[in-house]
This record gives C-alpha cells, sequence and structure tokens, in this order.
C-alpha cells in the first residue's frame, strides 16, 4: 500500500498567487482531514471529509481557503489569494469507514512558503 | 474532546523504558484515551488507544488509572527512532470518521 500521497512536497510562492494542493487517500477510506501545522498554532484540523462530503469545515481559516473531494481518491486544498501567514506544513489524511477506532494515517506534508 | 495535559518534554536513555505521562481529569464516560506521536518532519502515526482497561500492542503500553484521570504511555524499551512528539487525545467514541484534536505533546527525545 502505497499510504496517502500528497504533492507537491514543497511548495514556494509569492504573495497573492493561487495555490493548490493535492491528497490521493488511501484506497478503500472513506474519511479525509486536512490539517495544518505550524510552530504557533500546532497541529490544527482546516476540514474532513466523509463519502467525499465536508463534515467540518470550522477550522478553514477564511474564504480564501477551499477544499474540494470530487471522488473517493483524491482531494484538493486551495488557497486563493495566498499570504505569508499561510506557511505551514499542511497535512492530509484518511480513516477507513467503519474501523472500529479512530485511526488516522497521515501522508507526508506540504512545506508551503508564501514570500 | 476531554482536555489532556501532557510535560513539555522527557528524555530517556536508550534500551531504558520511557514512560509518558498524561491527565485528562476532565474526561467523560465515553471518551477513549488516544496516542499518536509525530516523528520530526513526518505526519503523525497512531499508537494505541484505550477506555478502562489496559491495552498492549507491538507498539507501547497503555495504562489508563481506575479513576480514568490519567494514564501513561509504556515504551518498554525505547530506540532512538522513537524520538518524537507523542500526543495524548481525549476522543468520544471509537469509531472512525471524526475529528482528533492534538494539543502540544511531550517531545520525547531518547539518547544514546
Amino acid at each position: 500500500d502505497a499510504g496517502v500521497i500528497q504533492s507537491p512536497r514543497h511548495e514556494v510562492t509569492e504573495m497573492g498567487q493561487e495555490v493548490t494542493l493535492r491528497c490521493k487517500p488511501i484506497s478503500g477510506h472513506n474519511s479525509l482531514f486536512w490539517y495544518r501545522q505550524t510552530m504557533m498554532r500546532g497541529l490544527e484540523l482546516l476540514i474532513y471529509f466523509n463519502n467525499n462530503v465536508p463534515i467540518d469545515d470550522s477550522g478553514m481559516p477564511e474564504d480564501r481557503f477551499s477544499a474540494k473531494m470530487p471522488n473517493a481518491s483524491f482531494s484538493t486544498l486551495k488557497i486563493q489569494p495566498s499570504e505569508p501567514r499561510d506557511s505551514a506544513v499542511y497535512f492530509c489524511a484518511s480513516s477507513r469507514g467503519g474501523a472500529t477506532y479512530n485511526e488516522q494515517f497521515f501522508g507526508p506534508g506540504t512545506r508551503l512558503t508564501v514570500l | 474532546d476531554a482536555k489532556t495535559t501532557q510535560p513539555t518534554s522527557m528524555d530517556c536513555a536508550e534500551g531504558r523504558a520511557a514512560n509518558l505521562p498524561c491527565n485528562h481529569s476532565t474526561i467523560s464516560g465515553n471518551e477513549y484515551v488516544y496516542w499518536y506521536r509525530q516523528i520530526h518532519s513526518q505526519g503523525p502515526q497512531y499508537i494505541i488507544h484505550g477506555l478502562k482497561n489496559n491495552e498492549t500492542n507491538e507498539m507501547a503500553s497503555l495504562i489508563i488509572t481506575e479513576d480514568r484521570k490519567s494514564s501513561t504511555l509504556i515504551l518498554p524499551h525505547a530506540t532512538l527512532r522513537d524520538t518524537a512528539v507523542y500526543y495524548c487525545i481525549g476522543h468520544p467514541g471509537e469509531t472512525s470518521g471524526s475529528r482528533l484534536t492534538f494539543g502540544e505533546g511531550t517531545q520525547l527525545t531518547v539518547n544514546p
């Protein structure tokens, strides 16, 4: 199993540009989570999906952030326009529906730097 | 999720047991105690979880006090690869597909 796949692994962009982060969950998993990690704020949940439907987006910082899950094998997190304070490591995680415990499998993360 | 309190950092000698404490005095009856860890530059990794009884798996043991107000994660023979931030999380229910709230965790450093 390839695990959760995220791309790109590193992204450097300039303020104002659009950034799109991509995630492929583990096959057969039907829950997908987007987290953001910074030194100041730690690991924060941004949004999560069950069966491709957004369940809780209360962690999405503002309208500049949007997430989609068009099918069970792909999700995107978009920031438009990006700002320097968006610099962070963004993790995607997935978990198996119907599992008896909440084990989330995390991807390697995307390190975003906004100049 | 219940609020948990962990020491900021701990040290352990390689080959010795690492005992990581967690206080969760406000945990409710249906909340499980989950432990995850995050090795530097990687995503978090599930370790173990429990409700009332002590639990053991191939990675660690979890000891939960009878009043459930605190617990201890035990790595029986710590190795250098166990150096990581360890998160203790109180979480309702045992099912998948719901949010986890990560706190600041404990930075465990295993020394040679």
